[in-house]
């Protein structure tokens, strides 16, 4: 098995661009997770979705942020437009069930915006 | 507000060494304790986990304890190797909730030859 699956793994953009980061989780899992990585805040929960419907956008910092799993094999974290302040290492995980026991990360997607 | 705190950024040892890496949380709904390692360019993965009901976990060189009236845990690592050099992350589970969880910062840990 792959693992999970990101891209791009770094990606930098200028302020105001729209950003798309996908993912693809393993197949079979029925979990997909998005969480950021910053050094104020560590690693932080974005949204959570279970059988390609979100459970959980709690986390998603602001409207400029969307996610979207159109099928078991591919989700997109959308950032329009973008800010410097989102510049942050972003993961996807996946998991064969919505427990954290087996969260498996990918390897995630660097993103800069100047 | 840090719920899940690890506040030693980096730590240093020698190779065959013993490593400690602390954490300490507020949330008293925690039930549910996990340690991920991280390479630098990948992901992170899970290393070893707790549940609050008990107060030692072990798994080869790994061993994780929990002082739940301290609300604190402990990853040692017995004997250090190189190959251990990475970044730890300590993350929390809440019983109310079976998928999120809330992640310290990490330590940088070195285990030099």
């Amino acid at each position: 098995d792959a693992g999970v699956i990101q891209s791009p793994r770094h990606e930098v953009t200028e302020m105001g661009q729209e950003v798309t980061l996908r993912c693809k989780p393993i197949s079979g899992h029925n979990s997909l997770f998005w969480y950021r990585q910053t050094m104020m805040r560590g690693l932080e929960l974005l949204i959570y979705f279970n059988n390609n419907v979100p459970i959980d956008d709690s986390g998603m910092p602001e409207d400029r942020f969307s996610a979207k799993m159109p099928n078991a094999s591919f989700s997109t974290l959308k950032i329009q437009p973008s800010e410097p302040r989102d510049s942050a290492v972003y993961f996807c995980a996946s998991s064969l069930t919505d427990r954290v026991y087996g969260y498996t990360f990918g390897s995630g997607t660097r993103l800069t915006v100047v | 507000d840090q719920q899940v705190k690890q506040n030693s950024p980096s730590l240093s040892v020698q190779e065959g060494r013993i490593s400690i890496l602390n954490c300490d949380y507020t949330n008293s709904m925690f039930d549910y304790f996990l340690w991920y390692k991280k390479y630098p360019a990948e992901g992170p993965t899970f290393l070893i986990s707790i549940s609050s009901i008990k107060d030692k976990n072990e798994d080869g060189r790994f061993t994780v304890f929990l002082n739940k009236s301290a609300k604190h845990l402990s990853l040692h690592i017995v004997p250090s190797q190189p190959g251990d050099s990475a970044v730890y992350f300590c993350a929390a589970k809440s019983g109310g909730s079976n998928y999120k969880l809330t992640f310290g910062k990490g330590t940088l840990l070195t285990v030099n030859p």
